[in-house]
């Protein structure tokens, strides 16, 4: 049964800082990893979506790395700003699922200080 | 135009009182899923739609939960008979194709249920 790990489970950084966030799972057979942002009181942004074949995803400052073989994906943000403060979701498509329902680690809160 | 939709944004139930939470997706999507969220926990699946075809209600917790999405496009979820447990965030996301494994899928804010 896949399982979903982010650690840790909070992080608080200076303004500027590079964040890493780290997210890992149990079972290799996936259709694709996406990083989810989540603000308070509102809904789930879509940051990145990784393919199962491809091995990285950038936008901007964001950049997302995938180790399907070893379970692990990293979140990099680059030069955090106060803004960037959110909670940081991870979630799997499992290969055996039909429809694309996500599967979700708890999440990182991260918290950036000016 | 507009993004997924939820209301409402907040409800409080006694125990023991139905509610009936509602999903506007965004226009022409096929694709619907509800998840929950307990309270520093990632969303949990519940159900997943196909226009009007409910095709996979395996997370939906106990026969009290119901969903339904009669004309392919707005959805309600109806808790019957709630219970403490059943206290959480309630997210709705669409996205735009059939059996969206490569798609993004977009959320709305979620419906706040404490039950008391």
């Amino acid at each position: 049964k896949q399982e979903v790990t982010q650690i840790p489970a909070a992080l608080s950084v200076p303004e500027g800082e590079n964040l890493v966030l780290n997210c890992s799972f149990t079972d290799s057979a996936i259709y694709n990893l996406q990083w989810f942002r989540q603000d308070p009181g509102k809904g789930l942004t879509s940051l990145l979506l990784i393919q199962s074949s491809q091995r990285e995803q950038t936008s901007g400052r964001l950049n997302a790395s995938l180790d399907k073989s070893s379970g692990r994906s990293t979140l990099y943000i680059a030069a955090s700003q106060p803004g960037d403060s959110a909670t940081y979701l991870c979630a799997v498509t499992n290969a055996g699922d039909s429809w694309g329902k996500l599967q979700f680690g708890a999440g990182t809160q991260v918290v950036v200080t000016p | 135009g507009a993004g997924v939709s939820q209301s409402p944004r907040y409800k409080v139930a006694k125990r023991g009182q139905d509610v009936a939470l509602r999903c506007d997706p965004i226009s022409g999507h096929v694709s619907l899923f509800w998840y929950q969220q307990a309270l520093g926990q990632g969303p949990e699946f519940l159900t997943y739609f196909q226009n009007e075809a409910q095709l996979d209600k395996s997370g939906l917790p106990s026969d009290r939960f119901f969903a339904e999405r009669p004309e392919g496009s707005v959805s309600t979820l109806k808790i019957q008979r709630t219970q403490q447990e059943d206290s959480a965030v309630y997210l709705c996301a669409s996205s735009l194709r059939l059996a969206g494994r490569t798609d993004t899928q977009y959320f709305g804010p979620g419906t706040r249920l404490t039950v008391l």
